[in-house]
C-alpha cells in the first residue's frame, strides 16, 4: 500500500476546474511532483516543486500544498486531460513512493 | 534533447533474473543534478519506484524489493542497468526508465522529468 493516497476517480465538466488532490503525512516535509498518463503511453512530468511548470505544459496545470495534503489544479479542463494522474514524493522513511493515481475524467 | 531507450528480454521464466538496461542519449549520464532511475508498472495498475542510482554509483532501492534488486552505470557507454533477480508472475509490468532531477539540502526534493517509452516484461514459463 502507498503512504501517498489519491481519490481513485474524479469528473469535471469541460472548461470547468478540478482538483486532484494527494495526501500523506510526509507531504508536511517533502514537495509532490505531479505525473499525467495516457493510455498506452509513459507519464508525463506536469508540475514539481512548489509550483513548476517543465516547457511545455499549459498553464492550466498548478501545483499548491497545505498541511499533508498536495493538490494538482487544472483550471478550464480540457478533453485532451482526460488521463491518469499520480503524485509522487517521498515517504516518511525517505524513500521515493507514488500515489495509487487518479482516473480522470472530462465530461 | 535528451532521450532515455529501455532495452531488454520481453519475457522471463520464474526464478531467473530479469535484465534490462536504458542507453541514455542527447545528454551525458554524468549530470551532477541528476539521478537516474527504474520505475514499473503491473498491467492495469499504479506506478512503483524500483531503485535509483547516481553517476558516481551511488544507489537506493524501494526497501519492498531491495534484497532482489541491483542497479548499476556504466558512464562510458552512458546506460544504466537493472537486475532483478528470482522473478515471479507478480514481476510481470512495463518497465520504465527515467531522469530523477533532484534538488535541496538538508531535505531533497525529486521529479522524474523525462521517461522512456517503457518495455514490456512477462514472467512466464
Amino acid at each position: 500500500s502507498s503512504e501517498l493516497t489519491q481519490d481513485p476517480a474524479v469528473s469535471v465538466a469541460l472548461g470547468q476546474t478540478v482538483r486532484i488532490t494527494c495526501q500523506g503525512d510526509s507531504l508536511r516535509s517533502y514537495y509532490a511532483s505531479w505525473y499525467q498518463q495516457k493510455p498506452g503511453q509513459a507519464p508525463v512530468l506536469v508540475i514539481y516543486g512548489k509550483n513548476n511548470r517543465p516547457s511545455g505544459i499549459p498553464d492550466r496545470f498548478s501545483g499548491s500544498s497545505s498541511g499533508n495534503t498536495a493538490s494538482l489544479t487544472i483550471t478550464g479542463a480540457q478533453a485532451e486531460d482526460e488521463a491518469d494522474y499520480y503524485c509522487n514524493s517521498r515517504d516518511s522513511s525517505g524513500n521515493l513512493v507514488f500515489g495509487g493515481g487518479t482516473k480522470l475524467t472530462v465530461l | 534533447q535528451l532521450q532515455l531507450q529501455e532495452s531488454g528480454p520481453g519475457l522471463v521464466k520464474p526464478s531467473e533474473t530479469l535484465s534490462l538496461t536504458c542507453t541514455v542519449s542527447g545528454g551525458s549520464i554524468s549530470s551532477s543534478s541528476y539521478y537516474w532511475g527504474w520505475i514499473r508498472q503491473p498491467p492495469g495498475k499504479g506506478l512503483e519506484w524500483i531503485g535509483s542510482i547516481y553517476y558516481s554509483g551511488s544507489t537506493y532501492y524501494n526497501p519492498s524489493l531491495k534484497s532482489r534488486v541491483t542497479i548499476s552505470v556504466d558512464t562510458s557507454k552512458n546506460q544504466f542497468s537493472l537486475k532483478l533477480s528470482s522473478v515471479t508472475a507478480a514481476d510481470t509490468a512495463v518497465y520504465y526508465c527515467a531522469r530523477q532531477l533532484s534538488w535541496g539540502t538538508p531535505i531533497p526534493h525529486d521529479a522524474f522529468d523525462i521517461w522512456g517509452q517503457g518495455t514490456m516484461v512477462t514472467v512466464s514459463s
